[in-house]
């Protein structure tokens, strides 16, 4: 199976600053053929199920809101916040299915700080 | 729209054993697949398997086979999971998701609101 880590555990970012959450593979999910990265990220708030953010590594789904971003490639991605709002606080996941079975990451959880 | 409705919270003794729904509306089922995540108490996200809303063919997390069932019934666009030999470290909330693999599991674009299965004694 694929593992997925995660850094930082947890980051506490001001209102409008900047968050930057690592994703590491532990082997590629860059398929050549296409030359797509099989890696979505997820945001989580408390109570509720994940929703998707982004997957393909940087195509946002429709009504996310453009301050979120996603970027890398092969075995390294990151998932930026340009300017954090209250409501972004959350945990962010991971997930990659360039193979079965898909595993995620083990989260980041995001805070004001 | 898309909605993902499951059941209700479960109660169950070890070595029970558990079936969640979960209702699709708003696409056609079979062209997507349907995927269960479950997540423990305060942990993160664990994929079980996945199933073709399209020709029923499955695909379980290792740790699963021989313990758990998937289906759906077309003429109620409902899946199900089924969960044997129920144990403590089962306790969890269980995600189903409209999975937007073919063949195979990929990723999850919309999830139901989650339920949440308790086994004890």
């Amino acid at each position: 199976d694929i593992v997925m880590t995660q850094s930082p555990d947890s980051l506490a970012v001001s209102l409008g600053e900047r968050a930057t959450i690592n994703c590491k593979s532990s082997q590629s999910v860059l398929y050549s053929s296409n030359n797509k990265n099989y890696l979505a990220w997820y945001q989580q708030k408390p109570g509720q199920p994940p929703k998707l953010l982004i997957s393909w590594a940087s195509t946002r789904e429709s009504g996310v809101p453009d301050r979120f971003s996603g970027s890398g490639s092969g075995t390294d991605f990151t998932l930026t916040v340009s300017s954090l709002q209250a409501e972004d606080v959350a945990v962010y996941y991971c997930q990659q299915y360039y193979t079965t079975p898909p595993t995620f990451g083990p989260g980041t959880k995001v805070d004001i700080k | 729209q898309v909605q993902l409705v499951q059941s209700g919270a479960e109660v169950k003794k070890p070595g029970a054993s558990v079936k969640v729904s979960c209702k699709a509306s708003g696409y056609t089922l079979t062209s997507y697949g349907i995927s269960w995540v479950r997540q423990a108490p305060g942990q993160g996200l664990e994929w079980m398997g996945w199933i073709s809303a399209y020709n029923g063919n499955t695909n379980h997390a290792q740790k699963f086979q021989g313990r758990v069932t998937m289906t759906t019934d077309t003429s109620t666009t409902t899946a199900y999971m089924e969960l044997r030999s129920l144990r403590s470290d089962d306790t969890a909330v269980y995600y189903c998701a409209r999975d937007l693999g073919y063949i195979s599991s990929w990723y999850f674009d919309y999830w139901g609101q989650g339920t949440l299965v308790t086994v004890s004694s």
